[in-house]
């Protein structure tokens, strides 16, 4: 069956960079009929959808609003994963973050805990 | 941004009573509509799509209905396995996709 499993750090200092990797088993991140999602938890904000990545023919990103100037989501084909960069990280980011796929999100990540602080 | 509005925000049931939860979108979402649940400590499970799929492996006293704006979860049968905050979630047409702010479903 289909598992992603995260990694990262669960501590960022702020201003800097937020980095966490979700390796895909039973499945391909190279799929043309998945998409490959971002998501975070917080009390204060919920489950809120970051971005995704999906291939197409080519590779497709959609990012929120709300991060878009601070986001990067990328495939690495080679270690069929893909990752989650957020900079210029504040308190306000800690969170629960979770990868998961599809549209009706039917597999996910366990979560990392990532916790803003100095 | 689709807004998305879950009612109530919490309830308190026994085990054997039907429970139901609404969802309502700011616009309608055309059955692109996943409803979840979540335990602590946890991921999200997605329990069904398309409004009213059953997900492979969910019991089948769960059941999802509504179209265009309004769409219900219910719960027949509330097992003790079921306390948990359940999330609806729309992915209609393009991003953003949007979560309602959850209904605990706890033990009275």
């Amino acid at each position: 069956q289909v598992q992603l499993q995260q990694s990262g750090p669960g501590l960022v200092k702020p201003s800097q960079t937020l980095s966490v990797t979700c390796a895909i088993s039973g499945d391909s991140v190279s799929s043309n009929s998945a998409a490959w999602n971002w998501i975070r938890q917080s009390p204060s904000r919920g489950l809120e959808w970051l971005g995704r990545t999906y291939y197409r023919s080519k590779w497709y990103n959609d990012y929120a609003v709300s991060v878009k100037s601070r986001i990067t989501i990328k495939p690495d084909t080679s270690k069929n994963q893909f990752s989650l960069q957020l900079n210029s990280v504040t308190p306000e980011d800690t969170a629960v973050y979770y990868c998961a796929r599809g549209w009706g999100m039917d597999v996910w990540g366990q979560g990392t805990t990532v916790t803003v602080s100095s | 941004d689709i807004q998305m509005t879950q009612s109530p925000s919490s309830l308190s049931a026994s085990v054997g009573d039907r429970v139901t939860i609404t969802c309502r979108s700011s616009q309608g979402v055309s059955n692109s509509l996943a409803w979840y649940q979540q335990k602590p400590g946890k991921a999200p499970k997605l329990l069904l799509y398309s409004a009213s799929r059953l997900e492979s492996g969910v019991p089948s006293r769960f059941s999802g209905s509504g179209s265009g704006t309004d769409y219900t979860l219910t719960i027949n049968s509330l097992q003790a396995e079921d306390f948990a905050t359940y999330y609806c979630q729309q992915y209609y047409a393009t991003p953003p996709w949007t979560f309602g702010q959850g209904t605990k479903v706890d033990i009275k």
